[in-house]
């Protein structure tokens, strides 16, 4: 399958400082990326859909200015946790679409996940 | 919006058992259900998946159904390994290019020897 890149795999920082993890597509271009969150035993949640070019689509309820999206190229998209909190740590995963062949034959790929702790 | 439920959140079975987690959606325009492979610490990986103009899909050990009528479609695992142990998320979406997957809450698989 496609191969999605995430980075830092693990980030340790302190409160107030800011946080930026990339998410990039190696072997094929994703016009749409998709960053998820996710809790100790519990389920991916989606926080936001970058789109190539174009401003983030973000989830209800998660802050649009807290969780900075840029999707400058066809391969690569960041996150950039602003003014981390405790409350912020946990387990950031990006993923890409990628075309299998043909109209609505979309695949999700993963990224292997950045877990963010604040202290 | 869509809403995936997931049956169960944990299964244990023995080394050689089969295991079968099921899950149901909600929004009928939903076309494609991917199932997730999740070890710790790490994003989860495609194992398989199927769109709705197929009942049911096969990969060696792993078999996917779809009853697009009820709603609901279930993975299939035959002869467990203790490597099969992992969470496993089912998944829904309109499978066009640019809509997100919305996941279920995960069934924690433990498969002992």
């Amino acid at each position: 399958g496609a191969v999605v890149s995430q980075h830092p795999s693990r980030v340790i920082c302190k409160s107030g400082t800011s946080v930026k993890i990339e998410c990039r597509s190696l072997d094929f271009q994703a016009t749409t990326m998709f960053w998820y969150r996710q809790f100790p035993k519990q389920s991916l949640m989606l926080m936001a859909t970058s789109n190539e070019g174009s401003k983030a689509t973000y989830e209800q309820g998660v802050e649009k200015d807290k969780f900075l999206i840029n999707h400058a190229s066809l391969t690569l998209s960041t996150l950039t946790v602003t003014s981390a909190h405790p409350e912020d740590s946990s387990f950031y995963i990006c993923s890409a679409s990628a075309s299998t062949g043909g109209a609505g034959r979309e695949k999700l790929f993963f990224g292997s996940g950045t877990q963010l702790s604040v202290l | 919006g869509e809403n995936v439920e997931q049956h169960p959140s944990t299964l244990s079975v023995q080394e050689g058992d089969s295991a079968v987690i099921k899950c149901t959606y909600s929004d009928s325009a939903s076309n494609y259900f991917p199932w997730y492979k999740q070890e710790l610490g790490k994003g989860p990986q495609l194992i398989i998946d199927i769109r709705s103009n197929v009942g049911e899909k096969k990969d060696q050990r792993i078999a996917v159904t779809l009853n697009k009528t009820a709603k609901h479609f279930s993975l299939h695992i035959t002869e467990t390994q203790p490597e099969d142990s992992a969470v496993y998320f089912c998944a829904a979406s309109t499978g066009q290019a640019g809509t997100a997957l919305i996941f279920g809450k995960g069934t924690t698989l433990s498969v002992s020897s």
